[in-house]
C-alpha cells in the first residue's frame, strides 16, 4: 500500500500569505494519479487538481500544484478566507487508492 | 448538473450489514469510463477508499474490506449500493459516494479523479 504523508499537520498563516502543502508518497507513483482536494467543514471533499497540477472547473488560479515521483506540493497564494480549510491529497496509481492524512489551514 | 445522494437506514449494530444507497442524476450511470465509488471519512483517522464499480458493472475494491464489501449497480433507478457485512464500531463513519472518471490533463495525459461527491451520510455501528 502506497503511504502519503502530509505535512505540515496544520498550517498556520495570515489572509493573503502563500501556502505550501507537502504531499510524500512512501514509493514513486505516476503524477498523472495525484490529486488534491479540499474539504470544508460539514461538507465533502471537492476535487481542487488532478494529473498533480491540473486544476479542476471552477478553481481559482490561486491553487497550484506541483511534484513528481515521491513529493507533490499544492500552493496556495494569496491565501482567502475561504481556503482556511482541510487538504488532503490521493493517489490513484496503486491500489488502494490511499489518501494523506490531510493538512489543515488555520488562520494565525 | 451532476449530483450525488447518499441514503440509508441509519444506525447499525455490530454484526449486521451496512446497507447504503447513492442516486445519481444529470448524468447516466452507464456513461463509459465512469467509475461509481464509496469512500468514507473514519473519525479521527481520515479519508479511506472503500472501492468502485464501473460503468460496465465491474468492481474494485479495497483488499482491506473485500472479504465483507459489495457494490453494484442499478441501473433502472440510475443508483449504486454499497453493503458491508458483519459490521464493527470500527465500522462508524461519514459514508460518501462519488463519480471517479478520467480527465485529462494539462500535459495531455489520462488522469483519474473523483470530480463529483454526494453530501456524505453518517453511520453509527453501535448496540
Amino acid at each position: 500500500e502506497v503511504v502519503l504523508t502530509q505535512s505540515p499537520g496544520t498550517l498556520s498563516l495570515s489572509p493573503g500569505e502563500r501556502a505550501s502543502l507537502s504531499c510524500r508518497a512512501s514509493q514513486s507513483i505516476v503524477s498523472s494519479q495525484l490529486a488534491w482536494y479540499q474539504q470544508k467543514p460539514g461538507q465533502a471533499p471537492r476535487l481542487l487538481m488532478y494529473g498533480s497540477s491540473t486544476r479542476a472547473t471552477g478553481i481559482p488560479d490561486r491553487f497550484s500544484g506541483s511534484g513528481s515521483g515521491t513529493d507533490f506540493t499544492l500552493t496556495i497564494t494569496r491565501l482567502e478566507p475561504e481556503d482556511f480549510v482541510v487538504y488532503y491529497c490521493q493517489q490513484y496509481d496503486t491500489s488502494p487508492y490511499t489518501f494523506g492524512q490531510g493538512t489543515k489551514v488555520e488562520i494565525k | 448538473q451532476v449530483q450525488l445522494q447518499e441514503s440509508g437506514p441509519g444506525p447499525v449494530k455490530p454484526t449486521q450489514t451496512l446497507s447504503l444507497i447513492c442516486s445519481v442524476s444529470g448524468a447516466s450511470i452507464t456513461s463509459d469510463d465512469h467509475f461509481w465509488s464509496w469512500i468514507r471519512h473514519l473519525p479521527g483517522k481520515g479519508l479511506e477508499w472503500i472501492g468502485y464499480i464501473s460503468d460496465r458493472s465491474l468492481t474494485f475494491y479495497n483488499p482491506s474490506l473485500r472479504s465483507r464489501v459489495t457494490i453494484s449497480l442499478d441501473t433502472s433507478k440510475s443508483q449504486f449500493s454499497l453493503k458491508l457485512t458483519s459490521v464493527t464500531a470500527a465500522d462508524t463513519a461519514v459514508y460518501y459516494c462519488a463519480r471517479g472518471r478520467y480527465l485529462v490533463d494539462s500535459r495531455g495525459y489520462r488522469s483519474y479523479a473523483m470530480d463529483v461527491w454526494g453530501q456524505g451520510t453518517t453511520v453509527t455501528v453501535s448496540s
